[in-house]
Order: C-alpha cells, then structure tokens, then sequence
C-alpha cells in the first residue's frame, strides 16, 4: 500500500523568506503527484501536477520537483507571502486505480508578516 | 479548471438524525467521484468511490449502511450520513477527477457537528 509522508508538520518563516517542503512516497510507480493547498475549513484547491515523465513544474512563486526513482517530491515557495500561509498537501494516484489518491498529512506554513 | 460544488457547507445536527451532502460537478461530467473524511489536524481519508449508475465503493472500515453513496447522474453524488453520531462529526470533501487520469478537483468540504 502506498504511503505518503510529509515533512515538516507545521513551518513558520518571516515573510520573504524562500522555503521547501518535502513529500516522500513508498511506491515509485506513480502516474504522476500533485501539490493542494488548503485553507482552514476549506476544500483543495490544486497546485501543480508532475506527470511520471516530469521532473519539475513550475507555476509563479511555486516551483515543483520529483524524483521518483528516490520517491521524493519537493515544493519550493519563493519570496513567500502571509497570504502563501495554508496547509500543503502531496498526493499520489494508487498504482492499480490512477483515480484513487494517497494523501500526505500536509506541512502547515505560517508565513509572519 | 473544473468546479465542483459542494453543499452545505456547514451544518449542525442532533445525534440520530440523518444529514446529505451534495457534491456536484459544473462543467463536466463525472462517472467517478471520491468521498474523503478529514479529522482535525489530520490528512484526508478516502472513504468511497463513487460511481455513476452502479454501486459505490467503501474503503475498508468504512460502514456502507452508515455512510449511503448515490450517483444518480453524471453530474452530481450525495453522501448521506445515516443515524450520526457525534463521532461522526468531521470534515467531509468530496472529489472528482478530470478526464482520463490527472488532476483532482476538490469541492469546498462540509464540517459536520454531531450533538
């Protein structure tokens, strides 16, 4: 069964600091990993996708990288923000059913303003 | 991107009543959608799988005369929780994927209070 770990649990940083955040997963045969974001009470809201075939994808501040052979994912926040504070998610689809997904516990970021 | 609905998005019940949630796809059609529970400073569970036109599949642990899944079109999912409990109160999100395989798109979640 896969696993998806994230670390660390909960990150504070001054605000324009730049900063990683990691996920690893057991299995390395994955279709793809996605980064969400979520809001306190809120659903999620989906960052980047990196396909298998992917190293790397980038979207403004927000640069995604994969290493599946070491399954391992990182989400680099640049010049973060207080309006970047969330909880960020990684997931990965499941080996026999690419729909169903496997869920990190999410790093907590609280960025000071 | 694509939208998913969901409703209501909070809601506050007495322990032995029933409560539905909605979730509904906007602008595309979704034969599969994904049920998720999330306690408190938890990561999401996956409690069922959805399926338009046939019978939801549960997770293991996850009480499927509980927790009543209907997919009645391609278009909309209810989660109907049967009988709540106050440890039934969570965090409940539904989901459904694009096309083919890939992104996960997230409604907005509904907080559940069992008293």
């Amino acid at each position: 069964k896969q696993e998806v770990t994230q670390i660390p649990a909960a990150l504070s940083v001054p605000e324009g600091e730049n900063l990683v955040l990691n996920c690893s997963f057991t299995d390395s045969a994955i279709y793809n990993l996605q980064w969400f974001r979520q809001d306190p009470g809120k659903g999620l809201t989906s960052l980047l996708l990196i396909q298998s075939s992917q190293r790397e994808q980038t979207s403004g501040r927000l640069n995604a990288s994969l290493d599946k052979s070491s399954g391992r994912s990182t989400l680099y926040i640049a010049a973060s923000q207080p309006g970047d504070s969330a909880t960020y998610l990684c997931a990965v689809p499941g080996r026999l059913n690419f729909n169903k997904f496997y869920f990190g516990s999410g790093t907590k970021l609280n960025v000071k303003p | 991107g694509a939208v998913v609905s969901q409703h209501p998005s909070w809601v506050i019940c007495k322990s032995g009543t029933s409560v539905k949630i909605e979730c509904r796809s906007l602008d595309f059609q979704a034969t599969t959608m994904f049920w998720y529970r999330q306690f408190p400073k938890q990561s999401l569970m996956l409690m069922a799988t959805s399926n338009e036109g046939s019978k939801a599949t549960y997770e293991q642990g996850v009480e499927k005369d509980k927790f009543l899944i209907n997919h009645a079109s391609l278009t909309l999912s209810t989660l109907t929780v049967t009988s709540a409990h106050p440890e039934d109160s969570s965090f409940y999100i539904c989901s459904a994927p694009d096309r083919g395989f890939g992104k996960l798109f997230f409604g907005s979640g509904t907080q559940l209070s069992v008293l």
